[in-house]
């Protein structure tokens, strides 16, 4: 139990271009989902919280209108790169707290996508 | 900000217990410490967590030290696929729509020798 899907696995793109990463929970719902990002021989960063229904809560320093969040269903949140740079390019991963979790929910991780901007 | 310090790579033999520790003297009375492990390149598994009793499951142990300054992640029979970068997360304690926000830090890069 507790699968969670990412949709591309890597993804090559030209510069300027933009790219859509799906997130999805297989066999649970889930009401809240985060989006991290990692660069090389770094740890995961937080990137956002995307909430079913409502916008997305950004972390300081990340740039919606360049990370386009949409959590449009409870198994279903998509990340679009926009005008997507060289920069860019990084291991996108996202997780998903099952609905209803108590006060010590667990976030369970998807395996994670790797762009990569010409 | 990660809440947690942790040495920066351990080494294991394969069959002998993993002792991971990890400093979080600045924990509040109700943040949780989760530990996760990421194998290369892949997504982050979860592991267990605790508040403030020891905890164990199919995976590992977890021990918190009574003034929940400090904790110990243990792996009792590492195998080489243990290989991984173990994170030690304090969840932050909030509400509302951020609710369950997780932090890394740098984590222990542990490696298992044959």
């Amino acid at each position: 139990g507790a699968v969670v899907s990412q949709h591309p696995s890597w993804v090559i793109c030209k510069s300027g271009t933009s790219v859509k990463i799906e997130c999805r929970s297989l066999d649970f719902q889930a009401t809240t989902m985060f989006w991290y990002r990692q660069f090389p021989k770094q740890s995961l960063m937080l990137m956002a919280t995307s909430n079913e229904g409502s916008k997305a809560t950004y972390e300081q320093g990340v740039e919606k209108d360049k990370f386009l969040i949409n959590h449009a269903s409870l198994t279903l949140s998509t990340l679009t790169v926009t005008s997507a740079h060289p920069e860019d390019s990084s291991f996108y991963i996202c997780s998903a707290r099952p609905l209803g979790g108590r006060n010590t929910d667990t976030q369970y991780f998807g395996p994670g996508t790797r762009l990569t901007v010409l | 900000d990660a809440k947690t310090t942790q040495p920066t790579s351990m080494d294991c033999a394969e069959g002998r217990a993993a002792n991971l520790p990890c400093n979080h003297s600045t924990i509040s009375g109700n943040e949780y410490v989760y530990w996760y492990r990421q194998i290369h390149s892949q997504g982050p598994q979860y592991i267990i967590h605790g508040l403030k009793n020891n905890e164990t499951n199919e995976m590992a142990s977890l021990i918190i030290t009574e003034d929940r300054k400090s904790s110990t992640l243990i792996l009792p029979h590492a195998t080489l696929r243990d290989t991984a970068v173990y994170y030690c997360i304090v969840r932050v304690r909030e509400r509302g729509s951020t609710l369950g926000r997780l932090y890394f830090g740098r984590g222990t890069q542990l490696t298992v020798w044959p």
